[in-house]
Parts: structure tokens; sequence; C-alpha cells
């Protein structure tokens, strides 16, 4: 089966940079999405690596390593509107898409 | 506005009642996905299809729980017998096969009572 592990909250300040962790245990790993959910939305598709190192795009950046089944997003140049739920989810292509159990982002001011 | 519509948005029920939800996808997108999300937690896998096929249901979803793609288009997912664990928000996905990036509908949360 999969899980994929993340911290449940993290609180940064505007403007600052804050990294979220993702660890994941899967059978057959195709690679990691992330994913910004803001309260009463719906998610949207923020970037995916498939292959090991950092992928960057604008202010988000999101990087892998698959021999320690570890990935994470950075959030740099913090703004209020980044408060949101953010969730890892591993699979894509000619598999499924199970999502991590999510990291509420606070950013105060 | 995704591309992917979901009806209704709110859906109220009496326990023991059955509720059908449909997920309008984006049309040219073959892989359409439900989840259901309760507060606080991701969004938890139930099942897809590629075109009409269901390709994969998950082991939490008892046989209350059927969803149908009848003709690759829009889906439908109907709870019979709804129990008040069943209140939570339902999400659904689409995305052509291959690509990396799944749309989501807006929901529709059922509440239970």
């Amino acid at each position: 089966g999969q899980s994929l592990e993340q911290p449940s909250e993290v609180t940064a300040v505007e403007g600052a940079i804050v990294q979220i962790n993702c660890t994941y245990q899967t059978s057959g790993f195709y690679g990691l999405s992330w994913y910004q959910q803001h309260d009463g939305g719906a998610p949207t598709f923020l970037s995916y690596n498939a292959l090991d190192g950092l992928e960057e795009t604008g202010r988000f950046s999101s990087f892998l390593s698959r021999s320690d089944s570890y990935g994470y997003l950075l959030l740099q140049e913090l703004q209020m509107k980044d408060s949101a739920s953010y969730f890892c989810a591993e699979g894509t292509g000619a598999n499924n898409l199970f999502f991590g159990t999510g990291t509420r982002l606070t950013v105060i001011p | 506005d995704t591309g992917v519509s979901q009806d209704p948005r709110h859906k109220i029920t009496k326990r023991g009642q059955n509720v059908t939800f449909r997920c309008d996808p984006i049309s040219e997108h073959n892989r359409l996905y439900w989840y259901r999300q309760t507060l606080g937690q991701g969004p938890e896998f139930l099942t897809y299809f590629q075109n009409e096929a269901q390709l994969e249901k998950s082991r939490l979803l008892s046989d209350r729980f059927s969803a149908e793609r009848p003709k690759g288009s829009f889906s439908t997912l109907e709870i019979q017998r709804t129990e008040q664990g069943d209140s939570a928000m339902y999400l659904c996905a689409s995305r052509t096969q291959g690509s990396t990036e799944a749309f989501f509908g807006q929901g529709t949360r059922l509440t239970v009572v």
C-alpha cells in the first residue's frame, strides 16, 4: 500500500522561506506531486517531480530524492495568500494518485 | 473554475437514505477519480476510471458505495443506506493519461443527519 507522511502544521512569517517535507512508502513509485488547497476550495496542482532533483516554478520549488523516499516543497517570499493546506501525492501516468496527510501552512505578518 | 463540475454542491440527507452525486470532467480527460475528504485530512482515494472502465477501487470502500462512468464522460457516485460516518466532502478529479496534473471539482459536501 501507499503512505505519505507530512508535518501536520507549519507557521512562517510573511516574506520568509518555508519547507514542507514529505516521506513516502509506496509499491511502484512513479513520481511526487504537490497540491495546494485553500479552506473551502478544491486542491490545485503546484508541481511534479519524476526524477531526483529540484524543480522550480516561480516562488515554489519541489525536490525529490528517490533513494531516500523523500521530497519537499519550498515556498519562497511567503505571502499571506499562501496560507493553505499543502499535500504531496504519489503516482501519475499509468498509476493512481494517492495523497499525503497534508500540512496546514499559516503565514503570519 | 477548473472545468470539472460536481453536482450538487451540498447535500443533507437522513441516515439510511440513498444519495447520488454527479461529476462532469474536462471533456478530453479519460481518467476520472473520486476522493473523500474529511476536515483536516488529505483526499482519500475511493475509485478511478479510465474511460468507462473502473480500474481500481479502494479496499476501504464498502459495498454501499458504487460508481459508474457509463459512456466514459460523466460519472456518478452512489451511496446506499447512508451512515453518519459518510459525512464528508466528495471530490472528483480528472486528467489525461500520462499527464502530471489532475484537475479537481469543487466537491459535494454530504451531511448525514
